[in-house]
């Protein structure tokens, strides 16, 4: 079936070095792909999104990354702060999407700041 | 304001106890939401709400009632409790739908329920 995912479950980076979260789709059709960051007892929030016609979308110190040849989405996370400490997903918007808003979720991955 | 909130934030129910958990947002949005979280997986939409008066089903409505008498209200009903709903649970509001505008959705707390 279509999922989204996340390769690593934990990612450990010195504080003030860039952090890269990836995040692989396999539904070929999505037009739209989000990121969250959600950290611990709280609830998710949202960093940056992106559409299918863009490869590429700076915020404040975040870039995603959009690879549509290898359906892979990156979140990268520049000058890491202790702050950025939380768990990170990337969400989907596809013609199968699993909810009524059209949204696959991710499962997370778990960045960790080392000082 | 106080944004969304949701209580309570912890709750252990036995198996066939029936419960509600209260969401209240004071940003008069239109679109409500909730969603359900276990570990390893993604969050799913249970059931979602695009104004008062108006419901409708998610990815995994069983065993969940929603109702939205209220713009402001949300509760999530569990009327017969089992251990598969053991979860965090969060509520969300926004004006637009998610897809449409996420930078404008607001999630609260969560409340994470255990059944035994």
């Amino acid at each position: 079936g279509e999922s989204v995912g996340l390769h690593l479950p934990t990612l450990s980076v010195q504080e003030g070095d860039n952090s890269i979260i990836n995040c692989a789709y396999s539904n070929s059709a999505s037009d739209y792909f989000i990121w969250y960051k959600q950290e611990s007892g709280k609830g998710p929030q949202f960093i940056i999104d992106i559409r299918s016609n863009m490869d590429k979308r700076q915020g404040q110190r975040v870039t995603v990354l959009l690879n549509k040849t290898v359906k892979h989405l990156s979140l990268q996370i520049a000058a890491t702060q202790p702050g950025d400490s939380a768990v990170y997903f990337c969400a989907e918007r596809g013609e199968t999407g699993g909810g009524a808003d059209g949204l696959t979720f991710g499962k997370g991955t778990h960045l960790i700041i080392q000082p | 304001n106080a944004g969304v909130t949701q209580t309570p934030k912890f709750q252990v129910l036995k198996t066939g106890q029936s419960m509600t958990l209260q969401c209240a947002q004071d940003m008069n949005h239109e679109y409500m939401s909730w969603y359900r979280q276990d570990p390893g997986m993604g969050l799913r939409l249970i059931h979602y709400s695009v104004g008062a008066g108006i419901t409708d089903q998610g990815e995994v409505p069983n065993g969940y009632n929603v109702s939205r008498s209220t713009t402001e209200d949300f509760p999530l009903r569990l009327l017969s409790a089992a251990p598969s709903q053991t979860s965090v649970y969060f509520c969300a509001s926004s004006p637009v739908a998610l897809a449409a505008g996420p930078d404008t959705q607001y999630f609260g707390p969560g409340t994470r329920l255990t059944v035994l």
